[in-house]
């Protein structure tokens, strides 16, 4: 059982929106940011967002972040083939004095 | 360019050791703290450790607490993950990963650590 809860799944048909949540706590989510990370299959994953909303040189902004409370989301607007992937929410949780990981969202692309 | 090559996976029996090696180039190893995390076959990412720039802070998950044990060499921009009393549960992928946190985190291409009899 994951820290971090993620939907197992997500999907949409190219141009979609597409919302991955991620549900924390009060000792992570709740007053740390969060990171979110893309992977490929086959491949390493690769940050895609940080601090909660940031992207990273190279990132499309058809990739955005938010947070509330205990929650956070990753959206991906106007979805593309080759954005079928594994998603992973990641933060650092002050009572496990650890970094904590979702189980990962895979998102198909109808 | 950045790069991080992670080594010295290999096929293990339960309860042997292995030492784990990620040599950096690229950036300024000692402006980083430095993670591991693994992925079991068909599962999802688990962070295991940290160490900070200087090596003297490092943070485990439970579950590695008392068997694995991370280190650096700022002399050979190289991290490492010594692994104790290792376990079938512990068959994955390992990753080396500048500053998992950060905005600019830069994953290595990992390696295969198999423990089976």
């Amino acid at each position: 059982q994951s820290v971090l809860t993620q939907p197992p799944s997500a999907s949409g048909t190219p141009g979609q929106r597409v919302t991955i949540s991620c549900s924390g706590s009060s000792s992570n989510i709740g007053r740390k940011t969060v990171n979110w990370y893309q992977q490929i299959p086959g491949t390493a994953p690769k940050v895609l967002l940080y601090s909660d909303y940031q992207r990273p040189s190279g990132v499309p902004d058809r990739f955005s972040g938010s947070k509330s409370g205990t929650s956070a989301s990753l959206t991906i607007s106007g979805l593309l083939s080759e954005d079928e992937a594994d998603y992973y929410c990641a933060a650092w949780d002050d009572s496990l004095s650890a970094i904590v990981f979702g189980a990962g969202t895979k998102v198909t692309v109808l | 360019e950045v790069h991080l090559v992670e080594s010295g996976g290999d096929l293990v029996q339960p309860g042997g050791s292995l030492r784990l090696s990620c040599a950096a180039s690229g950036f300024t190893f000692t402006d980083y703290w430095m993670d591991w995390v693994r992925q079991a076959p068909g599962k999802g990412l688990e962070w295991l450790a940290n160490i900070n720039q200087d090596g003297s802070e490092m943070f485990y998950v439970d579950s590695v607490k008392g068997r694995f044990t991370v280190s650096r060499d700022s002399a050979k921009s190289s991290v490492y993950l010594q692994m104790n009393s290792l376990r079938p549960e512990d068959t994955a992928v390992y990753y080396c990963v500048r500053g998992l946190l950060d905005g600019d985190c830069f994953w290595g291409h990992g390696t295969l650590v198999t423990v089976s009899s």
